[in-house]
């Protein structure tokens, strides 16, 4: 069954630093997303991906924020300058005939 | 509730007995799904019922869905201390919202052996 993969599983970081999380969703789906789960608490969308640009974003999706799909496979989110409330689970999604598949996550220290 | 919003927050039981999870939701939608989390690790996809559908069935589980009153429920039937995790549902509003997914705080579900 196809998977959406996501990397690293685990990442650990200093404030301020750069991070780029990656994820390969699966290759015939047409929506891509990232979601975020701080810990204990709901999973929230951060933004989703179609047709090669953005095409909705939630207000945690501030400028430190960007999603790339470089070269038709990768999509990534890098977090331009982490803070300490960026810790949290994020998923990547995506979505194809009314069928979500999520990845398995990648867990974001900020330390 | 959230938009969706389960009830109750925690559910401990026998297992063998019947779980129920409730999830209400607030604005029109398009989907339903059910999702299973074990304790900080990925979501796993259970269900999804469409907003024209009343119920389904899928295994030991089954989801109900009134639009009138905005609410499912996912019946576990004859649990089994490995139905242990958080249960959450999350509603689309489909093409318009570009099918994202909107979140409720989940349902922990313990099954005492």
């Amino acid at each position: 069954e196809p998977e959406v993969t996501q990397t690293p599983s685990h990442q650990v970081t200093q404030m301020g630093q750069e991070v780029i999380l990656r994820c390969v969703p699966i290759s015939n789906h047409l929506y891509f997303y990232w979601y975020r789960q701080i810990l204990g608490q709901k999973v929230e969308f951060l933004v989703s991906f179609y047709n090669n640009e953005i095409s909705e974003k939630s207000e945690i999706f501030d400028d430190q924020f960007s999603v790339e799909r470089p070269d038709g496979s990768n999509f990534t989110l890098k977090i331009r300058s982490t803070k300490l409330e960026d810790s949290a689970m994020y998923f990547c999604a995506s979505m194809g005939v009314l069928s979500y598949t999520f990845g398995s996550g990648t867990r974001l220290t900020v330390v | 509730s959230q938009q969706g919003e389960e009830d109750p927050q925690a559910l401990s039981i026998q297992e063998g007995e019947n779980a129920t999870m409730n999830c209400s939701y607030k604005t029109s939608i398009n989907n339903l799904q059910w999702y299973r989390q074990n304790s900080g690790r990925g979501l796993v996809h259970l269900i999804l019922i469409r907003s024209n559908e009343r119920e389904k069935h899928s295994g030991r589980l089954r989801v109900t869905l009134d639009t009138s009153k905005k609410s499912s429920s996912l019946l576990i039937t004859a649990s089994r201390a490995a139905d242990t995790a958080s249960y959450f549902c999350a509603t689309d509003a489909g093409r318009d919202s570009n099918y994202q997914l909107i979140w409720g705080a989940g349902t922990k579900l313990i099954i005492k052996p």
